[in-house]
């Protein structure tokens, strides 16, 4: 099983919403991954989660919160977002963090968000 | 900075025809390059990863090469097909966090 599963698929959201968008993953992989990608651009990193603790974090605005309450589970709360944050939010994950030339990336179909 | 460029930025091919798309990255110092496929408003699939220590890796109609030295490499779609219609992107991982970079991609469109 190589699947990484997001839900929800589509969401829409107002700017005073409070929403969760929840990734999940059942490979035994340690390394877990927030990218945001826009319209015809490449995904770009978030957060990046190893052994449950988050590790980097790409300079990203306040009102996304990540949090990964286990090995397999990595959610990221959203709140008070602003309509340019709309795009498409993928979860990623690997065998673990590294110098490891093996690592592959294997990515969920990801969630369309949309603030309005 | 790892930089990934990938050109063209489209490419439209007659159906059966074998066809490269190019990638390639600034910084040598990489531990592997993965291609993935991305379907219109869809997540990304990974199609290959090649290690760092690897010149080729194989999977069905595709073959993905590799060439650190000069940074490129290129993924080889054997006698194309309709469905192999989408956006397809290299990313390099070149750091001890696992970060991928990724190209912006190229759209392929195979005409029936």
């Amino acid at each position: 099983d190589t699947e990484v599963t997001q839900t929800p698929k589509h969401l829409v959201m107002g700017m005073t919403n409070k929403k969760s968008l929840k990734c999940e993953q059942h490979m035994g992989h340690r390394a877990m991954y927030w990218y945001k990608q826009k319209a015809k651009k490449p995904p770009e990193l978030m957060f990046v989660y190893s052994y449950e603790k988050l590790s980097i974090n790409e300079s990203v605005p306040s009102r996304f919160s990540p949090e990964c309450p286990n090995s397999s589970l990595l959610n990221l709360h959203l709140h008070a977002l602003q309509p340019e944050d709309s795009a498409l939010y993928l979860c990623a994950s690997s065998q673990e963090l590294g110098r490891i030339s093996n690592t592959e990336a294997f990515f969920g179909q990801g969630t369309r968000l949309t603030v309005v | 900075k790892q930089e990934v460029t990938q050109i063209p930025a489209a490419l439209s091919v007659p159906e059966g025809e074998n066809l490269v798309l190019n990638c390639s990255f600034t910084d040598s110092a990489i531990y592997n390059l993965q291609w993935f496929r991305q379907d219109p408003g869809k997540g990304l699939t990974s199609l290959l990863l090649i290690q760092s220590s690897q010149r080729e890796q194989t999977s069905g109609r595709l073959n993905a090469s590799l060439d650190k030295s000069s940074g490129r490499s290129t993924l080889y779609i054997a006698a194309s097909q309709p469905g192999d219609s989408a956006t397809y992107l290299c990313a390099v991982d070149a750091g001890a966090n696992s970060k991928l970079t990724f190209g912006k991609g190229i759209t392929l469109s195979v005409r029936p």
